[in-house]
């Protein structure tokens, strides 16, 4: 199994494009999450879901959309990028009824 | 709002020392806590998780320890090696949420 995987694994954006960073796992994961790291501090989350065609906000969600239309994809979507997105992405997934959460290697944005 | 924290954000140690990494919890139904470990370029990675009606748990080199009365959570490396070096990250569940809420993360040094 390759686990969770995330693409691409560096981006540079000038403010304002829109782009997307994909998350892909292959355990067949009920439970998939995004989180950004910023230095110094842990990791927020961003967006959630439970299942396929179901998702929810977290506690940083401004700026960014999410979609689930299968269970092994959870693509978050940056609308307008702005330099407060410069980041680290952290894709996550974790089986039902489980509380382990199996990371990306993650995705290292910046935003000029 | 209730959250989880760390003590020290930084610890260095020489190789073949023990590690203590602390961490302080607020929230009292926090029932199951678990430590990551975060090395450079890498997303965190789970080393050993407690939940509340356990007071120690130990696994290859770390143990974890739950003091309930003063909500404090550690984690020791033995015989800590230049490998460990990494973040550390401790986080908490409340039951029935599978996202966890994570601290800031200490970062351990291991000099040889």
């Amino acid at each position: 199994n390759a686990g969770v995987t995330q693409t691409p694994k560096f981006q540079v954006l000038k403010t304002g494009q829109s782009m997307t960073l994909q998350c892909a796992q292959d355990m067949n994961h009920e439970y998939m999450s995004w989180y950004r790291q910023d230095p110094g501090m842990g990791l927020r989350l961003i967006h959630y879901s439970v299942g396929a065609g179901i998702t929810d906000q977290g506690e940083v969600p401004n700026g960014y959309n999410v979609s689930r239309s299968t269970t092994e994809d959870f693509p978050l979507r940056l609308l307008s990028a702005a330099p407060s997105q410069t980041s680290v992405y952290f894709c996550a997934s974790t089986p039902q009824g489980a509380d382990i959460q199996y990371f990306g290697a993650g995705t290292r944005l910046s935003v000029l | 709002g209730e959250s989880v924290g760390l003590h020290l954000p930084t610890l260095s140690v020489q190789e073949g020392d023990n590690s203590i990494i602390n961490c302080a919890y607020s929230n009292s139904a926090s029932d199951y806590f678990i430590w990551y470990k975060q090395e450079s370029g890498k997303g965190p990675q789970f080393i050993i998780d407690i939940r509340s009606n356990m007071d120690k748990r130990q696994g290859q080199r770390v143990t974890v320890l739950l003091n309930k009365t003063v909500k404090h959570l550690s984690l020791q490396i033995a015989a800590t090696q230049p490998g460990d070096s990494a973040v550390y990250f401790c986080a908490e569940n409340t039951g029935g949420s599978y996202i966890p809420t994570f601290g800031r993360g200490t970062s351990l040094i291991v000099h040889p």
